[in-house]
């Protein structure tokens, strides 16, 4: 069955970078986008980006461009979303999703979400 | 950006009732394919969200078909046929028609 896996909460001081990955399984990881989406402490969703696994294509959010990275590492069904310049609002939990076919559009599959506090 | 405007943002429910959620976009999700971009999820207490409806009415994967979801262009709606405890949660539409892709506020459905 399709599976994301994300990696474990991370404490980051402002300014600080954080990397979170996400583990796929059961299925072909280079024929289905990789989109992120956060979520703030009793907020909604704001979605970051997303990635092509196929070709590196990525499309980042206006609100964070500059300070972020998707990647992905084929040879292990991995992807990467690299955060820099942390700032208290960037506190949030970040979920990898899987989108239904190659572009950014219906996320499929989530990941259980990676808390990421950002505090001195 | 396309914004996405829910209502109620709040929807207390007996179980057993029928329940609706409308979800106005700021533009048109309609494609030339003659799909809407509308897809709806939902967010349980202590979950990850989940895909509940995509491209405006299909079910995904192991959804109850007392869940529907129907609409076109810029007006849309999610339908609960009987409301069961398990429903409870928060319920995102959202639009994948142009980037960046937007959520709606977000209704919380709870159980009178």
């Amino acid at each position: 069955q399709v599976q994301l896996v994300q990696s474990g909460a991370e404490v980051k001081e402002p300014g600080a970078s954080v990397r979170v990955s996400c583990k796929t399984s059961g299925y072909s990881f280079t024929s289905y986008g990789i989109s992120w989406v956060r979520q703030a402490p009793g907020q909604g969703l704001e979605w970051m980006g997303w990635v092509s696994p196929y070709n590196g294509n990525k499309n980042y959010a206006q609100k964070i461009h500059g300070r972020v990275a998707m990647t992905t590492d084929t040879s292990t069904g991995t992807a990467f979303m690299e955060l820099w310049g942390l700032r208290s609002d960037d506190t949030a939990l970040y979920y990898c999703t899987r989108n239904r076919n190659m572009v950014a559009t219906t996320m499929d599959y989530w990941g259980q979400g990676t808390l990421v506090t950002v505090s001195s | 950006d396309i914004v996405m405007t829910q209502s109620p943002l709040s929807l207390p429910v007996t179980p057993g009732e029928p329940a609706s959620i409308s979800c106005r976009s700021s533009q048109s999700l309609l494609q030339n394919n003659g799909e809407n971009y509308l897809d709806w999820y939902v967010q349980k207490p202590g979950q990850s969200p989940q895909l509940l409806i995509y491209l405006g009415f299909n079910r995904a994967s192991g959804v109850p078909d007392r869940f529907s979801g129907s609409g076109s262009g810029t007006d849309f709606t999610l339908q609960i046929n009987r409301v069961e405890a398990e429903d409870v949660g928060v319920y995102y539409c959202m639009q994948a028609v142009e980037l960046p892709t937007t959520f709606g506020q977000g209704t919380r459905l709870e159980i009178e």
